[in-house]
């Protein structure tokens, strides 16, 4: 049973550039949400998705978009990146019912230059 | 923004001691988890604890939860080498945002053999 999976594992970027990253959930789960963790920080909530929509969002700008696919996996998008934009990226997947544990990927590592 | 702080923010203690951190948050929670992250890697699930219990055990984990003081502690008994890791809390910060998962900053464990 696989759990979430995410790719690239590394990304290394220019500033103004524009970065897509992936995330498959763990089998059976219908909700991925996305988390930005800077270094010697906890992670922060970016957005969750659940039946192709977005749900809930966090304070982050228009620049970071997801999308979620038929299939639950789900792409997170930033655009006009910027060097604060550098940070381990976290997929999570859960169900949608209340109290359900998040289960993580291994994340992305993107530095932006 | 972080939801909460945990204490301390480091922690080294000698294999076989037992290893408590704190965590307190700012809002009304419907329920706290705590998480561990091995070093680059996502985050773990240990423990769930509703807002209407006062104490949970799974294995040498012990977690402990005051609503009106706003915090909670978790408790690891005989250390191993193996627990070391960074430890984080994390709540539901608004009542109703299913799984939106507000992290505290963290407490990174060493445990010396």
């Amino acid at each position: 049973d696989a759990g979430v999976t995410q790719s690239p594992t590394h990304l290394i970027k220019t500033r103004g550039q524009q970065v897509t990253l992936r995330c498959s959930p763990k089998s059976g789960h219908d909700t991925v949400s996305w988390y930005q963790q800077a270094l010697g920080q906890g992670p922060q909530f970016i957005f969750q998705y659940y039946e192709e929509e977005e749900r809930q969002r966090g304070n982050f700008p228009d620049r970071f978009s997801g999308h979620q696919f038929p299939n639950y996996s789900s792409e997170l998008n930033v655009n006009a990146l910027l060097l604060g934009d550098s940070a381990l990226y976290l997929c999570a997947s859960s169900l949608v019912a209340g109290n359900s544990p998040l289960h993580f990927g291994n994340g992305t590592r993107l530095t932006v230059t | 923004s972080q939801q909460g702080e945990e204490d301390p923010q480091a922690l080294s203690i000698q294999e076989g001691e037992n290893a408590t951190m704190n965590c307190s948050y700012k809002t009304s929670i419907n329920n706290l988890q705590w998480y561990r992250q091995n070093s680059g890697r996502g985050l773990v699930h240990l423990i769930l604890i509703r807002s209407n219990e006062r104490e949970k055990h799974s294995g040498r984990l012990r977690v402990t939860l005051d609503t009106s003081k706003k915090s909670s502690s978790l408790l690891i008994t005989a250390s191993r080498a193996a627990d070391t890791a960074s430890y984080f809390c994390a709540t539901d910060g608004e009542l109703g945002a299913t799984n939106k998962l507000i992290f505290g900053t963290g407490t990174l464990l060493a445990v010396q053999p």
